[in-house]
């Protein structure tokens, strides 16, 4: 079975504080997203990446920032946090560019931001 | 751009109901589409998808969707709800020959009373 962690499963951070939500992949997959999800909004793409190093803009990229030096590791970055930044935060991943593909989702990370 | 319509925001049944949630997605072209469900504390998982043949799709638990071309519907069904259905529902569309990046729904969150 496809596994997707991420590295928390709640957060709590002040206003302004630098924030890294971690991924983790373990079957190879080529692409990685990250997406929010808030109540009647649905889900949204932040950012994705298709190979190591590249990085996309979602539809939502403002205050956010993405690293992938490595394969199986997608990071999100708040470079400086905000209390409408508060959300639940899902990491996923596919295997390749094909549009059939099955996303494979974490947990998610809750983020609170004071 | 490729959009997503789900009529339903909260449904709430008893259990032995029978369940109908709506979706419907604006795109000319071919479509592959998705219905991914999270259970409370679970990760968004995919329950069925269709992308060519029967535009009838069975998927876990005893679901199915239908895949109606030209009302541009891909509606969820089955026919008695049990309590364990309580989830949050969200429909996704993705575009063959074009972009390989769903376009989720708002969602639907299903209450099942038993």
């Amino acid at each position: 079975d496809v596994k997707v962690t991420q590295s928390s499963r709640y957060l709590v951070k002040r206003t302004g504080e630098k924030v890294f939500l971690e991924c983790v992949q373990d079957m190879d997959h080529e692409n990685m997203f990250w997406y929010r999800q808030d109540p009647g909004l649905g889900l949204r793409l932040i950012y994705f990446s298709y190979d190591v190093k590249m990085k996309e803009k979602g539809d939502i990229p403002e205050g956010y920032s993405v690293s992938r030096e490595k394969k199986e590791r997608f990071s999100l970055i708040l470079e400086s946090a905000s209390t409408n930044q508060t959300s639940m935060y899902l990491c996923a991943s596919t295997p390749g560019v094909t549009s059939t593909d099955t996303q494979y989702f974490g947990p998610g990370t809750r983020l609170t931001v004071l | 751009a490729q959009s997503v319509s789900q009529h339903n925001h909260h449904v709430i049944l008893s259990e032995a109901a029978s369940l109908e949630l709506g979706c419907n997605y604006s795109y000319g072209g071919t479509v592959n589409l998705f219905w991914y469900v999270q259970y409370p504390g679970q990760h968004l998982q995919l329950l069925l998808k269709y992308f060519s043949g029967d535009p009838l799709v069975k998927g876990i638990k005893g679901f199915e969707a239908e895949f109606i071309k030209s009302k541009f519907s891909f509606n969820l069904r089955k026919p008695s709800v049990q309590w364990s259905d309580t989830a949050e529902y969200f429909c996704a569309v993705t575009s063959s020959g074009g972009s390989y990046i769903p376009t989720f729904g708002r969602g639907t969150s299903l209450i099942v009373h038993p």
